[in-house]
C-alpha cells in the first residue's frame, strides 16, 4: 500500500532553516510528482511548491528563494528545504503525491502525516 | 490569501443534505479540474473529489461534486455525524502559477 512517511517535528530559532523528509513506499517512486503543502495553526492549506519525476521544481511565488526541494531516488526520498525562517512560518508541513502530469489536472491523492515546524526565539 | 472563497461553515442535521460553494475565476476553476478534500480534526487532509465530479476508492457516493463556469460545489446527502470535518476545494490557477486552494468550509452535524 502507498505510505508516504515524514520527518519527526522540529523547533526551530528565527533565521535558521528546516529539511522536512517524506519516504515514499507502495508504489514506483520515479513516476510520480510530490508537493509539499502547509498549514499555520489554525488556518488553511498553502501550496508550496512541486518536484516532478525528473527532479525538476516549480516553487510557489511566495516561496521562491526560501524553498528547495530535492530527492534521493536510492532511498525513496523527498525533502523540503525552507531557510530564513521566521514565527510566520511555524505550521504543520505536508508532503502529498499528485498521480496527474498535468498542472490543470493536478490532485494530490496520497498524504503524509505531516511534520510540526515550530519557529520560536 | 485564498483566491477561491468558501463559506466558513456549514451545518445541518444527521440525513441532511449540505453543499459547499467554491467560487473562483477563469485562471483556476474556469480553466481546470477542481478538487475537494475532507480533513478531518487533526488529521491530514484526504482526497475527497478529483477531477470536478470523481470519486476515489472507498469515499461514500453520498459524496459528489460538481462545477459550472468559474464555480463548484460539493453536495454531501445523508449527512452522518463523521462527516464533521473541514472541506477544501482546490485548482491549478494558471495565472499564479499555482496550486491554489480554498479558504475552507467547516461542517458541523447538529
Amino acid at each position: 500500500q502507498v505510505q508516504l512517511v515524514q520527518s519527526g517535528a522540529e523547533v526551530k530559532k528565527p533565521g535558521a532553516s528546516v529539511k522536512v523528509s517524506c519516504k515514499a513506499s507502495g508504489y514506483t517512486f520515479t513516476t510520480y510528482y510530490m508537493h509539499w503543502v502547509r498549514q499555520a495553526p489554525g488556518q488553511g492549506l498553502e501550496w508550496m511548491g512541486i518536484i516532478n519525476p525528473s527532479g525538476s521544481t516549480t516553487y510557489a511565488q511566495k516561496f521562491q528563494g526560501r524553498v528547495t526541494m530535492t530527492r534521493d531516488t536510492s532511498t525513496n526520498t523527498v525533502y523540503m528545504d525552507l531557510s530564513s525562517l521566521t514565527s510566520e512560518d511555524t505550521a504543520v508541513y505536508y508532503c502529498a503525491r499528485d498521480p496527474t502530469s498535468s498542472s490543470g489536472r493536478t490532485y494530490f491523492d496520497y498524504w503524509g502525516q505531516g511534520t510540526l515546524v515550530t519557529v520560536s526565539s | 490569501q485564498s483566491v477561491l472563497t468558501q463559506p466558513p461553515s456549514a451545518s445541518g442535521t444527521p440525513g441532511q443534505r449540505v453543499t459547499i460553494s467554491c467560487s473562483g475565476s477563469s485562471s483556476n476553476i474556469g480553466s481546470n479540474t477542481v478538487n475537494w478534500y475532507q480533513q478531518l480534526p487533526g488529521t491530514a487532509p484526504k482526497l475527497l473529489i478529483y477531477t470536478n465530479n470523481q470519486r476515489p476508492s472507498g469515499v461514500p457516493d453520498r459524496f459528489s461534486g460538481s462545477k459550472s463556469g468559474t464555480s463548484a460545489s460539493l453536495a454531501i446527502s445523508g449527512l452522518q455525524s463523521e462527516d464533521e470535518a473541514d472541506y477544501y476545494c482546490a485548482a491549478w490557477d494558471d495565472s499564479l502559477n499555482d496550486y491554489v486552494f480554498g479558504t475552507g468550509t467547516k461542517v458541523t452535524v447538529l
